[in-house]
């Protein structure tokens, strides 16, 4: 009974490089949502994603930050040319069906930029 | 703006007690809520959730209240346990999209 998958769980980059997050969703699950956690703050919303379609992109910083959900493998949200701000904690949540159902969450990773 | 708030960041129960968090919100458009866990390092785990049709919902030591017209929930923990210390977030989610409004946490401590 897999959960929520994220890999790798640390990573570190210098500053201008790209950060390649990965995440699962449980089995049977079709929706994956990605929230980031600053230190000392709440989770935020970023970007809600079924297979293939961008649902809601409102949390999602206008420039370097992009994700994908494809009809396989996992869901990546992708950050380029990293800054130091992007330091933090990034969880990918999923749930099964659409409509309140309960998000399940990853372990997150942890992205320190250098 | 901060549409989910947690006043209280940190709680100190001891062990057999009742712990009491308490969370506010804003948006009147808000009809679920859930409350999570957090060990340092690990993700956010489900502890219970309500809709905003019940006042109240219970799952063994955990009961979650929902008081709309003051726009309050509070999260039950009795009794307290030592396992319990972790950060607790309160979130909420609208009618109209599912993604999650989270708190800031209180980070709760229960001590022998």
């Amino acid at each position: 009974n897999a959960g929520v998958m994220q890999n790798p769980r640390h990573l570190v980059r210098r500053r201008g490089q790209e950060a390649r997050l990965r995440c699962s969703p449980m089995k049977g699950h079709s929706h994956v949502y990605w929230y980031r956690q600053l230190p000392e703050e709440g989770l935020k919303f970023m970007v809600y994603l079924q297979k293939e379609n961008i649902i809601d992109e409102s949390g999602m910083p206008k420039e370097r930050f992009s994700a994908e959900f494809p009809k396989e493998g996992p869901s990546i949200l992708r950050i380029q040319q990293v800054v130091r701000g992007d330091s933090a904690a990034y969880f990918c949540a999923s749930s099964p069906i659409e409509g309140h159902e309960t998000q399940y969450f990853g372990p997150g990773t942890r992205l320190l930029v250098l | 703006d901060q549409q989910v708030k947690q006043n209280s960041p940190s709680l100190s129960v001891q062990e057999g007690r009742i712990s009491i968090l308490n969370c506010d919100y804003t948006n009147s458009m808000f009809d679920y809520f859930l409350w999570y866990k957090k060990y340092p390092a690990e993700g956010p785990t489900f502890l219970i959730s309500i809709s905003s049709i019940k006042d109240k919902n219970e799952d063994g030591r955990f009961t979650v209240f929902l008081n709309k017209s003051a726009k309050h929930l509070s999260l039950h923990i009795v009794p307290s346990q030592p396992g319990d210390s972790a950060v607790y977030f309160c979130a909420a989610s609208d009618v109209v999209t599912d993604k999650l409004i989270f708190g800031t946490g209180t980070r709760l401590q229960v001590f022998p």
